[in-house]
């Protein structure tokens, strides 16, 4: 089963902060590279995706940096906010491919 | 709009009982998944549906069988439960062949085998 490593399992960030989370991949074919986010006793939901023909996409406070040589991807989150805390989940895929590969997830906590 | 439905939200058994996940949504998604999730695990996915009438093993199909009753509903069933499979399961839907398609999760059945 090829794999998606996810660092660091647990994070606290102050309110205002920074957060970053970090993945990295085996498969230099996938093409498609969603973090969800996923609040208690909810499913996960699309936070933001990238493609790997762009080294970088921003919605408003989420940013995706992506290094295809290094086969890694992180996720940024500025002014990081209590409303934030959540898991987060890295995943990998294939345009047209059914299966989604996900990271162990990133518990991470907003102090206020 | 509901998305996607699991029943039940939470269920506990003893072990060697069966039961059957109820999974369906309403965004006319063509696959669709079961997933567990454990601590420090992540999502390991368990079988999916590309399309109505088709079903294949994912990760870690041992223990369970599922049934795409139509394309709206996928049921995954525990023949005989044991406590490996305390878990809390999701269903997720995907449209399949518009590009790159996100999931779309339910909220989870929480599973407890005594």
């Amino acid at each position: 089963q090829q794999q998606v490593k996810q660092s660091p399992q647990s994070l606290i960030v102050q309110k205002g902060g920074i957060s970053i989370i970090n993945c990295a991949y085996e498969n230099t074919a996938f093409d498609y590279f969603p973090w969800y986010q996923q609040f208690p006793g909810k499913g996960p939901a699309l936070l933001i995706a990238i493609r790997p023909d762009v080294s970088e996409k921003k919605e408003g406070r989420f940013t995706i940096s992506f290094n295809k040589s290094a086969k890694q991807f992180s996720l940024h989150i500025m002014d990081s906010q209590p409303g934030d805390s959540a898991t987060y989940f890295c995943a990998t895929g294939n345009t047209g491919g059914f299966k989604t590969i996900f990271g162990a997830g990133t518990r991470l906590f907003v102090k206020a | 709009n509901a998305g996607v439905t699991q029943t039940p939200k939470f269920q506990v058994l003893k072990t060697g009982q069966s039961m059957t996940l109820q999974c369906a949504q309403d965004m006319n998604h063509n696959s669709m998944y079961w997933y567990r999730q454990d601590p420090g695990m992540g999502l390991r996915l368990i079988y999916y549906s590309a399309s109505e009438g088709t079903t294949d093993k994912g990760e870690v199909p041992n223990g369970y069988n599922v049934s795409r009753l139509n394309k709206r509903e996928f049921s995954l069933r525990l023949e005989s439960a044991a406590p490996s499979q305390t878990s809390v399961y999701f269903c997720a839907s995907r449209l399949q062949g518009k590009g790159n398609q996100p999931q779309h999760f339910g909220d989870g059945t929480r599973l407890s085998i005594l």
